[in-house]
């Protein structure tokens, strides 16, 4: 089955300042990498996705990349605010599959 | 109006009860889900089910079992509760296999 590795566990950034969040995966056959932000106490929500016959997606100060041959794929948040703070989940699934392989999560402190 | 809803939000029962968590989508999505969070925030999948049928089951031990009476539906029932029970259990919701999943609220089921 497919295994998705995510670092780092933790990441603290200046207001501000850019944050970014590597996963792996390791099924080749994976095509849809979506990102959850879930704050505390809160549902997973779905931030920004990306399939692989993309390269890279922006969204406002969001942006995802993914390098296929690798097998990773990238969040970039840039002009970081305090309501950025939350636990930042990447997946990886295939689109005929049924069910998403989470990381392990990256909780992300924005300090005023 | 909440596109996934779960009862309830909070379960706090005792070990070796039997309880049950409900969940319902007004998305009109085919395929439906139990994720659960533990206390190191990781998720994994339990089960999915697509139009009523049982469509993955991740090595979950039988005293949980859940049923979908129709496929806006998802209910968990969990027998002899232990300890380790104790997470936050998510529902969740895709059209088809289309891999996009929105989240419930989450149930934090406490197992003392």
């Amino acid at each position: 089955g497919e295994n998705v590795e995510q670092h780092p566990s933790t990441l603290s950034v200046q207001e501000g300042d850019s944050a970014v969040i590597k996963c792996t995966y390791s099924d080749s056959a994976s095509n849809y990498f979506p990102w959850y932000k879930q704050e505390l106490g809160k549902r997973p929500q779905l931030i920004i996705d990306i399939r692989s016959n993309v390269g890279e997606k922006k969204d406002q100060r969001i942006a995802v990349t993914l390098n296929k041959t690798a097998k990773h794929f990238s969040l970039h948040i840039t002009e970081t605010q305090p309501e950025d703070s939350a636990v930042y989940f990447c997946a990886a699934t295939h689109s005929n599959d049924y069910k998403l392989s989470f990381g392990a999560g990256t909780t992300v402190t924005v300090r005023a | 109006d909440t596109a996934v809803s779960q009862t309830p939000k909070y379960l706090v029962t005792q070990m070796g009860n039997d309880k049950s968590i409900k969940c319902e989508q007004n998305l009109g999505h085919d395929t439906m889900y139990w994720y659960k969070q533990d206390s190191k925030k990781f998720l994994k999948i339990m089960f999915s089910y697509n139009n009523k049928e049982l469509i993955i089951n991740e090595t979950v031990p039988n005293r949980f079992s859940p049923k979908s009476p129709d496929k806006a539906h998802l209910n968990l029932h969990i027998n002899s509760l232990e300890l380790g029970d104790s997470a936050v259990y998510f529902c969740a919701s895709s059209q088809g296999n289309g891999p996009e999943a929105f989240f419930g609220q989450g149930t934090r089921l406490t197992v003392v």
